[in-house]
């Protein structure tokens, strides 16, 4: 089992292009989600999907656009980057969206936005 | 006010040192409590989660204090392998994690 991937591993935008971070996870989860961590801060929700066909905002969703393609798949699209999107983005996988359900995190998407 | 605070460190400390950490929470409807891992440049890991009870996993030991809001993480014989960034985590409802920023730890032979 590979858990959960993610492409690219680096990308390097210029300010207003756009891209597409792609995530899958193999373990049949339910609920997916979509963080950014920054230095000297904690990681961050973007957005999450606690079922196939239903995403919700989290914490910072503005600027991101999110697509639950299927039950595997959750991609996360940045439409105009802003050099404020540089970060470190990380997807995660969950088998149901309750409270004690562990997070399994994927390796991680390095942005820089020129 | 940040939801949840943690000393960022680093903690230095030699092998076979014991090793806390604390972490503080602000908002009195948290409902779970987490430690996780994270290795230089690698994703988070569950460490363990936290009970109000206290619970033990080998040579970790987490404790809740919900009156006073703070979660701990003691790390007894430390070893080289230890060295990375612990994130304390809490969730308020269904499965939104909030995170610190992390507490530093680099165990030096």
């Amino acid at each position: 089992n590979a858990g959960v991937t993610q492409t690219p591993k680096f990308q390097v935008l210029k300010t207003g292009q756009s891209m597409t971070l792609q995530c899958a996870q193999d373990m049949n989860h339910n609920s997916m989600y979509w963080y950014r961590q920054d230095p000297g801060m904690g990681l961050r929700l973007i957005y999450y999907s606690a079922s196939e066909g239903t995403t919700d905002k989290g914490e910072v969703p503005n600027g991101y656009n999110v697509s639950r393609l299927n039950k595997r798949e959750f991609s996360l699209r940045l439409e105009s980057a802003a050099p404020s999107q540089t970060s470190v983005y990380f997807c995660a996988s969950s088998a149901l969206a309750g409270a004690l359900e562990t997070q399994y995190f994927g390796p991680g998407t390095r942005l820089l936005v020129l | 006010r940040k939801e949840v605070e943690q000393d960022p460190g680093p903690f230095n400390v030699p092998e076979g040192a014991t090793v806390a950490f604390n972490c503080t929470y602000s908002n009195s409807a948290s409902q779970s409590f987490f430690w996780y891992r994270q290795d230089c440049r690698k994703e988070p890991k569950l460490l363990m989660s936290v009970y109000s009870s206290g619970n033990e996993d080998g040579r970790f030991t987490a404790q809740l204090n919900r009156a006073s809001q703070y979660i701990s993480l003691l790390i007894r014989d430390s070893k080289l392998s230890d060295s990375a960034t612990y994130l304390c985590v809490v969730t308020l409802y269904g499965n939104k994690l909030v995170f610190g920023a992390g507490t530093i730890l680099r165990v030096k032979s």
